[in-house]
Order: C-alpha cells, then structure tokens, then sequence
C-alpha cells in the first residue's frame, strides 16, 4: 500500500502569513494527489484536486503543486477561517485511497 | 444540491454488530462510486471501504476485511456499511465520501457523519 507522510504535523501562523504544508508519498502517483480541509466537529472539504487543481467554490489563496512523490500545499494571506486541519490523500490506481496524518494549523 | 446523510451510529458491545447507512440526494446516484472513511477521536482520517456504481467491485482497509461489508441499493440510492466484530478500536465518526468524477478529482461530497462507540 502507498503510505503518505505530511509535515509538519502541527503549525503556528499569524494571519496574513503564507504557509506551506508538504506531503510526500511512499511511491510515485504521478499527480493523483488531494488536499482536504477538515474544521472541529465537521467533515472534511475538497480543497485541490489532482495535486494543483482548485476545487470548485474554494478561495484562490489556496494553491497546490507537485508529482511524482512530493507535494504541497500553499496558502497565502491567511485568513481566521483558515485555521483548521489539512489532510493530503492519494488517489492513485485503485484503494487504499490513503491520507496523510494531517497538519493542524493554528494562531499564534 | 447534493446531499448525503448518514444513520445508524450508536454504542455498541465488543464483538456486536452496527449496520451504517448514507442516504444520497442531488445526483444521479449510480454512476458514482463511493467511500466510507473514519476517524477516530482526536486522531485522523482513515480511508474503510470503497464500491464502484454498480456495486460489483469492493475493497477494504485491511483492518476491517473480513468484518466489514459495504453495499449500495442504488434503487434507493443508499449505501451500506455493514459492521461485524466489532472491536474498541473501531470506535470512530465514520463519514460517506462520494468519489467525483475520476479518483484523481477526489471524494468532492461527504456527509455529516456518524459516530460508533463500541464499548462495554
């Protein structure tokens, strides 16, 4: 199975700060990479699809890159409503459709 | 709009048996595939179980095979996820996920969740 390792696992950020969020694979799964946002209490919400793609309705100070087997995440000019959970999952051929463990994004 | 609604959460014993639904509205049910991924309390999501729109292919975590099985009715346009043996470790919120269009385009719809408590 692809095992998907993210990191960090827990980040401190102020608002209007940009921050990367990486995740890296056990194999190579060409771009079949997505990035989730999950809030307390809440389920998880598509925020980029196939590695660089902007989920439909998902602010563009969200942005994704890479291939192979390293990602990441980007979000620029952050935003209170920011502070959350970001899960990395691979999608790649068929299941286990794996996510990484998550970074927690918080104030400083 | 889409919409997916899971039921049928609930504490249970060690060794019992729980059979989760998701209800689905907004879409053509039967021509999407399917996820149940779970997280357990303050810990991060773990991908269960997957069926195709026909129902004809599964697969599973290998934590649950053999105790878990996932189905669809998709006269009904429900999913199923049907929980044998249940084990402490299972106790979870445990979510349906609509896989979009292609896997490389994600799970772009989840429900709300429902949380399992297995517990003596």
């Amino acid at each position: 199975d692809i095992q998907m390792t993210q990191f960090p696992s827990s980040l401190s950020a102020s608002v209007g700060d940009r921050v990367t969020i990486t995740c890296r694979a056990s194999q190579r799964i060409a771009t079949y990479l997505n990035w989730y946002q999950q809030k307390p209490g809440k389920a998880p919400k598509l925020l980029i699809y196939a590695a660089s793609n902007l989920q439909s309705g998902v602010t563009s100070r969200f942005s994704g890159s890479g291939s192979g087997t390293d990602f990441t995440l980007s979000i620029r000019s952050l935003q209170p409503e920011d502070f959350a959970t970001y899960y990395c999952q691979q999608s790649y051929n068929t299941p286990p459709y794996t996510f990484g463990q998550g970074t927690k994004l918080e104030i400083k | 709009e889409v919409h997916l609604v899971e039921s049928g959460g609930g504490l249970v014993q060690p060794g019992g048996s729980l059979r989760l639904s998701c209800a689905a509205s907004g879409f053509t049910f039967n021509t999407y595939e399917f996820n149940w991924v779970r997280q357990a309390p303050g810990k991060g999501l773990e991908w269960v179980s997957y069926i195709s729109g026909s129902g004809s292919t599964l697969y599973y975590a290998d934590s649950v095979k053999g105790r878990f099985t996932i189905s669809r009715d998709n006269a009904e346009n429900s999913l199923y996820l049907q929980m044998n043996s249940l084990r402490a470790e299972d106790t979870a919120v445990y979510y349906c996920a609509r896989l979009s269009v292609s896997g490389a385009l994600g799970f772009d719809y989840w429900g709300q969740g429902t949380l399992v408590t297995v517990s003596s």
